[in-house]
């Protein structure tokens, strides 16, 4: 299957500062990636959906300025966390569709963020 | 958001035994996926389903997209102690395609030897 791989696996930050997570497709171009969050126990609720060369849609209460999104190339969309607080500390995951393929998305391997 | 009704929520069985879960919904959908996370992974592709009444296996796994397109399930036959984890369903609904996915709440699977 396509692989899509993650970057940072987990990272600790401070209160205030920002962090990047990568999501990069490594043997196929994705048009479209899209960015979840999960606590523990949970489900995975989809934050934004990331478009190749356009502004990322993001769901209904999830803050834009909060959580950037660029998807400059067809391998890689970048989730920014601004000014990130304890409240922010989460499992964020991407996934990525196949230029042209079908419906199934592929997953990275997730980013464990924790703010202190 | 919107979610799939997913039951089992939990299932704790014997290594051997057959498990079988589903997902419902109202609304028609257009695709069907189950995927399995372990702790700390993201979720991979188990089975992807995309015709009414398409009925996959994937090695001891079988899913099935149900006729009215509201449902789909998952059978695992024979577990063993590598298929604990979470399972979740998920799928595009009718008539996107966007590529958007709604998921299910999670089935956990515990398999004792």
């Amino acid at each position: 299957g396509a692989v899509v791989s993650q970057h940072p696996s987990w990272v600790i930050c401070k209160s205030g500062t920002s962090v990047k997570i990568e999501c990069r497709s490594l043997d196929f171009q994705a048009t479209t990636m899209f960015w979840y969050r999960q606590f523990p126990k949970q489900s995975l609720m989809l934050m934004a959906t990331s478009n190749e060369g356009s502004k990322a849609t993001y769901e209904q209460g999830v803050e834009k300025d909060k959580f950037l999104i660029n998807h400059a190339s067809l391998t890689l969309s970048t989730l920014t966390v601004t000014s990130a607080h304890p409240e922010d500390s989460s499992f964020y995951i991407c996934s990525a569709r196949e230029l042209g393929g079908n419906t199934e998305a592929f997953f990275g391997q997730g980013t464990r963020l924790t703010v202190v | 958001g919107q979610q799939l009704n997913q039951s089992p929520q939990s299932m704790f069985i014997q290594e051997g035994e057959d498990v079988s879960m589903n997902c419902t919904s109202s609304s028609i959908f257009n695709t069907w996926l189950w995927y399995k996370q372990d702790p700390g992974e993201g979720p991979v592709l188990l089975i992807a389903l995309y015709k009414a009444g398409e009925l996959t296996s994937n090695g001891r796994l079988t899913a099935q997209f149900g006729i009215t397109r509201k449902d789909s399930f998952l059978n695992i036959s024979a577990s063993i102690p590598s298929d604990v984890g979470i399972y979740f369903c998920a799928g595009q609904r009718f008539p996107s395609n966007t590529g958007k996915l709604i998921f299910g709440q999670g089935t956990t699977l515990q398999v004792k030897p």
